[in-house]
């Protein structure tokens, strides 16, 4: 079992619809979040980043997440044909072999077509 | 003006063979990654070095070896290539080891290296 699980899709949604993607985890030294997004040939971008338990809020993505349940999400709202991309959650570990590495899930292919 | 730049980016070579992947980072970071993205898009990390040292080194098969010149150079060498080398290998970088902080890290946008 891999220490992140995350739906690859593919997710179609229309133009202007709410996103919601998700990861869960296993490993309880997961203390930091991140969400990436890869477009199709180019390298992961940092979208956003959070510690805590609870929401945090960035333009139109929120990201979400519950260390009680290990799951974490990210809301894409009023989305655009140029939010299409691979979307990769990534979590550091405060100790042991997870310690100060990015164990990424695999990624969730997301399509807005206009 | 490209941050993480990495050459070539697509290698297609025969089984065997011995390659290498060169990385560059114009951002003055300290930090430097290997990771290896396979076919169904899992990216882990391979190696990381911080100043020159190496800090990071997962269970990778000893044809891999990383190489650091300097901090603003990572370099992948790969013997004896077999099929299943085959995958996408992204360079990255950032400010410092941060350990526990977040430390945002800026991917080079790969290098596909095929297997015939």
């Amino acid at each position: 079992q891999k220490e992140v699980e995350q739906d690859p899709g593919p997710l179609s949604v229309p133009e202007g619809a709410i996103v919601s993607l998700n990861c869960t985890y296993s490993n309880s030294a997961f203390q930091y979040f991140m969400w990436y997004r890869q477009y199709s040939r180019k390298g992961p971008e940092l979208l956003m980043y959070t510690y805590s338990s609870g929401n945090k809020e960035d333009g139109r993505f929120t990201a979400q997440v519950d260390k009680s349940s290990k799951y974490i999400s990210l809301f894409i709202r009023d989305s655009q044909p140029s939010d299409s991309a691979t979307y990769l959650c990534a979590m550091i570990g405060a100790g042991g072999t997870s310690y100060g590495k990015l164990t990424f899930g695999q990624g969730t292919i997301l399509t807005v077509h206009p | 003006d490209t941050a993480v730049s990495q050459t070539p980016k697509y290698l297609v070579t025969q089984m065997g063979n011995d390659k290498s992947i060169k990385c560059e980072q114009n951002l003055g970071h300290d930090t430097m990654y290997w990771y290896k993205q396979d076919s169904k898009k899992f990216l882990k990390i391979m190696f990381s070095y911080n100043n020159k040292e190496l800090i990071i080194n997962e269970t990778v098969p000893n044809r891999f070896s990383p190489k650091s010149p300097d901090k603003a150079h990572l370099n992948l060498h790969i013997n004896s290539l077999e099929l299943g080398d085959s995958a996408v290998y992204f360079c990255a970088s950032s400010q410092d080891f941060g350990g526990l902080r977040v430390q945002p890290q800026h991917f080079g946008d790969g290098t596909r290296l095929s297997i015939l």
